[in-house]
């Protein structure tokens, strides 16, 4: 089963409102990384919060990150219609083995 | 410094054919991923390699499947006897040899089609 899991699936805003991702994962983690995916384009890395971290903060981008929930969460401030793409959190309970959720869809409306 | 690099990027195969997919991995990295994303799906993990040997690939179906990161030249994901069940994106990636986190650079992925 998916280790990471994110919602909500699909997510619609106006530009410049704020867009907030979730995502829950289940066993301990090293390191929990959001990726971006434009359609049909590769995976762009967007933010890495370490198992000991709790927030962090990339220009427009906060992720914060709750051990004890299994959870994270994505927020996009000021959204622009450039930031349409789907939202990936990966996990990794090893050193290397990524494991990915099934994304956020978000439609950024001008 | 160029990113990770695959090609082709759209590669398109009749059933039964061979599919070989290639990955240069960013300058310095010697650790490379292959990932497969089916539509509307995240990506699931296939293998990892390093230079010459496949550290694990438990993602990767026992059969038709292979890959392999020679000491010289690109990293290459090899699916012989292609099915349609085998369309979809794949992805590598590539990290440094001593990287405290697990940070993977991906590339553009090759869409594969199946006929």
């Amino acid at each position: 089963s998916q280790q990471g899991e994110e919602d909500p699936q699909a997510l619609s805003i106006q530009e410049g409102e704020n867009a907030t991702m979730n995502c829950s994962y289940k066993t301990s983690i090293n390191n929990l990384q959001w990726y971006r995916q434009n359609s049909g384009r590769g995976l762009v890395h967007l933010i890495l919060i370490r198992s000991n971290e709790r927030e962090k903060h990339s220009g427009r981008l906060r992720v914060t990150l709750d051990t004890s929930k299994k959870s994270s969460s994505l927020l996009i401030t000021a959204s622009r219609a450039a930031d349409t793409a789907s939202y990936f959190c990966a996990t990794d309970d090893s050193s290397y083995k990524l494991i990915f959720g099934s994304g956020t869809r978000l439609l950024v409306r001008p | 410094n160029a990113g990770v690099m695959q090609n082709p990027r759209h590669l398109v195969r009749r059933r039964g054919q061979e599919a070989r997919l290639r990955c240069s991995p960013m300058k310095g990295h010697s650790h490379v991923y292959w990932y497969r994303q089916l539509p509307e799906e995240g990506l699931k993990f296939m293998v990892y390699l390093q230079k010459e040997n496949i550290i694990d690939e438990s993602g990767m179906p026992k059969e038709r499947f292979s890959a392999e990161f020679p000491k010289e030249g690109p990293s290459i994901l090899r699916i012989q006897q292609v099915v349609r069940g085998d369309s979809a994106a794949y992805f590598c990636a590539s990290s440094p040899p001593e990287s405290s986190y697990n940070e993977q650079f991906f590339g553009p992925g090759t869409r594969l089609t199946v006929l």
